[in-house]
C-alpha cells in the first residue's frame, strides 16, 4: 500500500513570511497527525485529527499555526508569519490498526 | 518538562554484539511504550511495542524490557546488523493502545560497525 504522501520536502524562507505544507495519509486511515521534529529533539505532537475534526492541538500555537482537514482525506499545516524557531522537520502521521505510520517529513528552514 | 529521556545521544556497537537502547519516563500515567526507527531523510518506522502489563516483548532480534517500578524501558538488538545503524526514539502514551498522543525522547543514534 501507499506510504504517507508529504509535500514539499524541503522548504527555505525568510522569517515572518508565510509557508504551508500538505499531507495525504494512507488510504481509509481516519487519524491524522502533524508533529514538529527540532533538531536533537523527538517528534512533538501539534495536532491530532479524527476525520475532520480537531481530537488534540493544545500544542499548537495557534497565533501562527493553523490546520484543516476539511474532507477527512488530506490536511495542510500553515505557519504565518514564520519564526526562525519554526525551522525543523514537519511530520505527518496517520494512524492504522495497530501503529502511526510516519511519512517522510518537510524540511522547514527560517533565515 | 521532558517526560521520555532518552540520556545517550549515540551509541556504537560490533557487528554481531548486542546494542542496547535505554529509555527514562517521569509519567506514572504512561501505560504503553513504543520504539521508533528513523533513517535519514525518512519518517520514523514503528519497531516494536509494550503494554504497562508486560514486563517483556519480544519480536525477532528485538526485545523490549519494561521496568515499571524504576520508570525504565531498554531496546536490546541481538545480534546487531550495520542496517540497524539509524535513530531510535522512545515513546510513551496514556492508554493503552497507540492511538493516543505520542510522547517521545529525544533519540539515540545507534552505529554498528561490520
Amino acid at each position: 500500500e501507499a506510504g504517507v504522501a508529504q509535500s514539499p520536502r524541503y522548504k527555505i524562507i525568510e522569517k515572518r513570511q508565510s509557508v504551508a505544507f500538505w499531507c495525504n495519509p494512507i488510504s481509509g486511515h481516519a487519524t491524522l497527525y502533524w508533529y514538529q521534529q527540532i533538531l536533537g529533539q523527538g517528534p512533538k505532537l501539534l495536532i491530532q485529527f479524527q476525520n475532520n475534526g480537531v481530537v488534540d492541538d493544545s500544542q499548537l500555537p495557534k497565533d501562527r499555526f493553523s490546520a484543516e482537514r476539511l474532507k477527512g482525506v488530506d490536511s495542510t499545516l500553515k505557519i504565518q508569519p514564520a519564526k526562525l524557531e519554526d525551522s525543523a522537520v514537519y511530520l505527518c502521521a496517520s494512524l492504522g490498526l495497530l501503529e502511526q505510520y510516519f511519512g517522510p517529513g518537510t524540511r522547514l528552514t527560517v533565515t | 518538562d521532558q517526560q521520555v529521556k532518552q540520556n545517550s545521544p549515540s551509541l556504537s556497537v560490533q557487528e554481531g554484539r548486542i546494542s542496547i537502547l535505554n529509555c527514562d519516563y517521569t509519567n506514572s500515567m504512561f501505560d504503553y511504550f513504543l520504539w521508533y526507527k528513523k533513517y535519514p531523510a525518512e519518517g520514523p518506522t514503528f519497531l516494536i511495542s509494550i503494554s504497562s502489563i508486560k514486563d517483556k516483548n519480544e519480536d525477532g532480534r528485538f526485545t523490549v524490557f519494561l521496568n515499571k517500578s524504576a520508570k525504565h524501558l531498554s531496546l536490546h538488538i541481538v545480534p546487531s546488523q550495520p542496517g540497524d545503524s539509524a535513530v531510535y526514539f522512545c515513546a510513551a502514551s496514556v492508554g493503552s493502545s497507540n492511538t493516543g498522543k505520542l510522547i517521545f525522547g529525544q533519540g539515540t543514534t545507534l552505529q554498528v560497525k561490520p
